[in-house]
C-alpha cells in the first residue's frame, strides 16, 4: 500500500468549507484513495473513496489530481460535530486482498464556533 | 442492522491474566479486521480474515496474541499472558469483499487496561 502524508492539524470555522489535503505520490494505478474519520472515543468511520474521478456523497467531496499524486477531502459546511481525526488511506480494492488498510497519523480537524 | 458489536467495552485486568476480546461481524460481511490503537503507535492492523481464513497476521505483536473465527460471524482476540504494554483500545472492523471497494465498518472498540 502506498504511503500518505497529511498535515497533523487544521482549524476550520463552523459553517465554512474544510479542505483536507493528502499527498500520495507513490500511488499505484490500481490503488484507491479512501478517507475515514475518527471522532473522539469512537471507531473510525468511512467517509468516501475514489480512484481517479472526483466523487461526492452526502458527507463530503473528494478531489483527486489528474496525476493521482494528491487529493483533497472537502467538507462543504463544517459543523462542530465534524471535529475529528481524518485519515487518508490508499490501497487496492480487489477481492482477494480483502481491503487491508494502513492508517497513518491523520489530520486532526478542529471546527471552531 | 446493529453494526459491528464488540465486547466487553472496557476491561481492566492484572498482568499475567488471560484476556479475550469478542467481535460480531455485520450480517453478510465476510472479512474481519482487528486493530489496536495507542497514543504512541496510532491505529495498527493486527490481523485480518477473509471467509474465516487468516490472510495476514504480520501485525500481531507476538505469540501471546491469537485470533480466531470459530464461525463466519464471530471472532475472538486472545492475549495470554497479558502485559501492561498491551493496554490500548482494540477495534474490530468488518467488510464485504464482494463489493468493488471494501469499505470497512468499525465497532465501538474495547478499552483494555492491564495493571
Amino acid at each position: 500500500d502506498a504511503k500518505t502524508t497529511q498535515p497533523p492539524s487544521m482549524d476550520c470555522a463552523e459553517g465554512r468549507a474544510a479542505n483536507l489535503p493528502c499527498n500520495h505520490s507513490t500511488i499505484s494505478g490500481n490503488e484507491y484513495v479512501y478517507w475515514y474519520r475518527q471522532i473522539h472515543s469512537q471507531g473510525p468511520q468511512y467517509i468516501i473513496h475514489g480512484l481517479k474521478n472526483n466523487e461526492t456523497n452526502e458527507m463530503a467531496s473528494l478531489i483527486i489530481t489528474e496525476d493521482r499524486k494528491s487529493s483533497t477531502l472537502i467538507l462543504p459546511h463544517a459543523t462542530l460535530r465534524d471535529t475529528a481525526v481524518y485519515y487518508c488511506i490508499v490501497r487496492v480494492a480487489v477481492k482477494v486482498n480483502a481491503g487491508k488498510s494502513t492508517f497513518g497519523d491523520g489530520t486532526t480537524l478542529t471546527v471552531k464556533p | 442492522d446493529a453494526g459491528v458489536i464488540q465486547s466487553p467495552r472496557h476491561e481492566v485486568t492484572e498482568m499475567g491474566q488471560e484476556v479475550t476480546l469478542r467481535c460480531k461481524l455485520i450480517s453478510g460481511h465476510n472479512s474481519l479486521f482487528w486493530y489496536r490503537q495507542t497514543m504512541m503507535r496510532g491505529l495498527e492492523l493486527l490481523i485480518y480474515f477473509n471467509n474465516n481464513v487468516p490472510i495476514d497476521d504480520s501485525g500481531m505483536p507476538e505469540d501471546r496474541f491469537s485470533a480466531k473465527m470459530p464461525n463466519a460471524s464471530f471472532s475472538t482476540l486472545k492475549i495470554q499472558p497479558s502485559e501492561p504494554r498491551d493496554s490500548a483500545v482494540y477495534f474490530c472492523a468488518s467488510s464485504f469483499t464482494g463489493t468493488a471497494y471494501n469499505e470497512q465498518f468499525f465497532g465501538p472498540g474495547t478499552r483494555l487496561t492491564v495493571l
